[in-house]
């Protein structure tokens, strides 16, 4: 079974837009970890950011912001006034140390957004 | 700060053939990962050190893959014999003791077995 679910296969917007990315998580275990990550064109993959699973406080990274629903198993990504080099897949990825006692990353499939001039 | 450093970046072999490829982990990360990226089946961890222990090599696909980690600073992915199907982008990625949970990737080689 998918653990996380990134049902946006490919968002296209012109600049300036803003662009949310969706990601929905499934897990059993009370410790967790939520991760986003961007691959631009180049292909190598960074870092944007680390959620625990007891800080449900919403982000904000410049134009970067992340919201946390336990709720609703969800971990959203807005990119705010997009900006061309933005353009990238960005992959949101699950780590779940409480039951497999390591640290893998599940990740989706990643959503591709384009960011038109 | 260096980051993860993978070589080569890239790689283009016949099938048959032994293909190696090396990490080096951020200096002082004691976890160290190689994940796969294919078209079809998305990135998957292959395989997962730590303290130079492999913990975990469920996803390793089968004998033809091996890896080691002689030292906290290097690691190796071999495949013998490769095949077309091999054909991928190979990530290796480090985390700190302190936060084993947070990876950081290296740049990938791309194999392309022919």
């Amino acid at each position: 079974a998918q653990k996380v679910t990134q049902a946006q296969t490919e968002i296209s917007v012109v600049e300036k837009e803003d662009v949310t990315l969706d990601c929905v998580y499934e897990t059993r275990d009370t410790t967790y970890y939520l991760f986003w990550y961007k691959q631009p064109p180049s292909g190598e993959l960074v870092f944007l950011i680390r959620r625990n699973s007891f800080d449900e406080q919403n982000e904000i990274s410049g134009r970067y912001s992340w919201n946390f629903q336990k709720s609703t198993s969800s971990f959203n990504f807005t990119i705010t006034a997009s900006q061309v080099v933005d353009s990238a897949v960005y992959f949101c990825a699950l780590s779940e140390p409480e039951r497999s006692n390591d640290y893998k990353l599940s990740f989706g499939a990643g959503t591709t957004v384009t960011v038109r001039a | 700060d260096a980051g993860v450093i993978q070589s080569p970046r890239h790689e283009v072999t016949e099938m048959g053939q032994e293909v190696t490829l090396r990490c080096k982990p951020i200096s002082g990360h004691n976890s160290l990962f190689w994940y796969r990226q294919t078209m079809m089946r998305g990135l998957e961890l292959l395989i997962y050190f730590n303290n130079n222990v492999p913990i975990d090599d469920s996803g390793m696909p089968e004998d033809r893959f091996s890896a080691k980690m002689p030292n906290a600073s290097f690691s190796t992915l071999k495949i013998q014999p490769s095949e077309p199907r091999d054909s991928a982008v190979y990530f290796c990625a480090s985390s700190p003791w302190t936060r084993q949970e947070t990876q950081y990737f290296g740049p990938g080689t791309r194999l392309l077995v022919l």
